[in-house]
């Protein structure tokens, strides 16, 4: 089936040591999110990729990173975490009609120590 | 931007009865909004959407009604079951075309 995968579905990492979150999909989706998601709180938008265009939030953090080195793979890249970026990462897709067509993976949980 | 500490308003109904969660949305420029269904552990679900050019919208058990007047979207789940206690988010576009903005959620739980 076509759908958006997220590895790993848990992932610790010690405090200020960089971590590398994935993001592939098969539905040949122009467009792949990065949200981060808190607990009891809604997602939040970091950034997005139409095609090769990078597209950060405002106020997304620096420490954030991303890279979509082909349609199919887009990383989230947390340079030097901190115990506050402990959240869950969502990864979402859409076609280039935009929001009619978000789907979302199964999220990244991502644990600080 | 995001509050520290913040707990879920939570609905709770008995199983059977019917289940209405409210949204209020933030931006006027917003024409098309989403109803998810966050389930522990799990990304969000879809559930119904509706566009701006209508006030009502129904699915399989689940009707969305938007009002335009008061930025206000509400999601009616009937005859509620064990399998819809979840968290709920609503979600607009706002004035983009790519972006989904998500409201604060609500946690339903139904009562056996």
């Amino acid at each position: 089936d076509a759908m958006v995968i997220q590895n790993p579905r848990y992932q610790v990492t010690q405090f200020g040591k960089p971590v590398t979150l994935s993001c592939s999909q098969t539905l040949n989706h122009n467009v792949m999110y990065w949200y981060q998601q808190k607990s009891s709180q809604a997602p939040k938008l970091l950034f997005h990729y139409y095609d090769k265009d990078f597209n950060n939030e405002a106020d997304t953090p620096d420490n954030f990173q991303s890279r979509r080195p082909n349609t199919s793979f887009c990383f989230l890249d947390i340079r030097s975490p901190g115990l506050g970026d402990a959240a869950m990462y969502l990864c979402a897709t859409s076609t280039s009609l935009g929001v009619y067509g978000y789907t979302f993976g199964s999220g990244t949980r991502l644990t600080v120590v | 931007g995001e509050s520290v500490g913040l707990h879920l308003p939570t609905l709770s109904v008995q199983e059977g009865d019917n289940s209405i969660i409210n949204c209020a949305y933030s931006n006027s420029a917003s024409d098309y909004f989403i109803w998810y269904k966050q389930e522990s552990g799990k990304g969000p679900q879809f559930i119904i959407d509706i566009r701006s050019n209508m006030d009502k919208r129904q699915g399989q058990r689940v009707t969305v009604l938007l009002n335009k007047t008061v930025k206000h979207l509400s999601l009616q789940i009937a005859a509620t079951q064990p399998g819809d206690s979840a968290v709920y988010f609503c979600a607009e576009n706002g004035d983009s075309s790519y972006k989904l903005i998500f409201g604060s959620g609500t946690r339903l739980l139904v009562r056996p």
